[in-house]
């Protein structure tokens, strides 16, 4: 069965630090890998998907790595901003199976102004 | 395009009674997956929909049920409510299987 693990689960840094959330799965059998940001009581936000072949996926400030031999994805943002204040989770598509998506419990990250 | 919507919002309901909520997807989207979320177990997995079939369905109770029709629209059902039910219920469409899932809202369902 998938397990998906995200360290930390919280962090707090001042605002212009560049930032590296990890997430480490079990099963590298996977079909893709997503990254979301939750904000409080809403819905999530979809941020980068990388598919099983790729390496690596960027989108603005963020980009995204995958590493599936490893069971590990790295989201780095740069210059955070406390608008990037969320709680961000990955998640993994096995595509197939019973699960759906496998999620993790998420990092929550507080930018300081 | 309009994003994923989801109704109703709140709900507020009594142990052994049901409920059904409702998503409409993105338009043109034909997969549906629905989760429920709580801050003990996080998210998880319920079924996903393509094409009006269960394609797949996670580790919960019969009493979780929910279909798909021709638009492409879903619904989910719960019977005989529970107090461990109360829970953020989230519905994600994607293009097809396997695409970026584009979640809703959610329902927050509170059992009393």
């Amino acid at each position: 069965k998938q397990e998906v693990t995200q360290i930390p689960a919280a962090l707090s840094v001042p605002e212009g630090e560049n930032l590296v959330l990890n997430c480490s799965f079990t099963d590298s059998a996977i079909y893709n890998l997503q990254w979301f940001r939750q904000d409080p009581g809403k819905g999530l936000t979809s941020l980068l998907l990388i598919q099983s072949s790729q390496r690596e996926q960027t989108s603005g400030r963020l980009n995204a790595s995958l590493d599936k031999s490893s069971g590990r994805s790295t989201l780095y943002i740069a210059a955070s901003q406390p608008g990037d204040s969320a709680t961000y989770l990955c998640a993994v598509y096995s595509g197939g199976g019973a699960d759906g998506l496998t999620f993790g419990k998420g990092t929550h990250l507080i930018i300081q102004p | 395009k309009a994003g994923v919507t989801q109704t109703p919002r709140y709900l507020i309901k009594t142990r052994g009674q049901q409920v059904t909520l409702s998503c409409s997807p993105i338009s043109g989207h034909r997969s549906v997956s629905w989760y429920q979320q709580t801050p003990g177990q996080g998210l998880q997995f319920l079924f996903e929909y393509f094409s009006e079939t269960q394609r797949n369905k996670g580790n919960f109770p019969g009493r979780f049920s929910g279909r798909q029709f021709s638009n492409s629209r879903s619904e989910m059902n719960v019977s005989t409510l529970e107090l461990g039910d109360s829970a953020l219920y989230l519905c994600a469409s994607s293009a097809t299987r396997g695409e970026t899932q584009y979640f809703g809202p959610g329902t927050r369902l509170l059992v009393l």
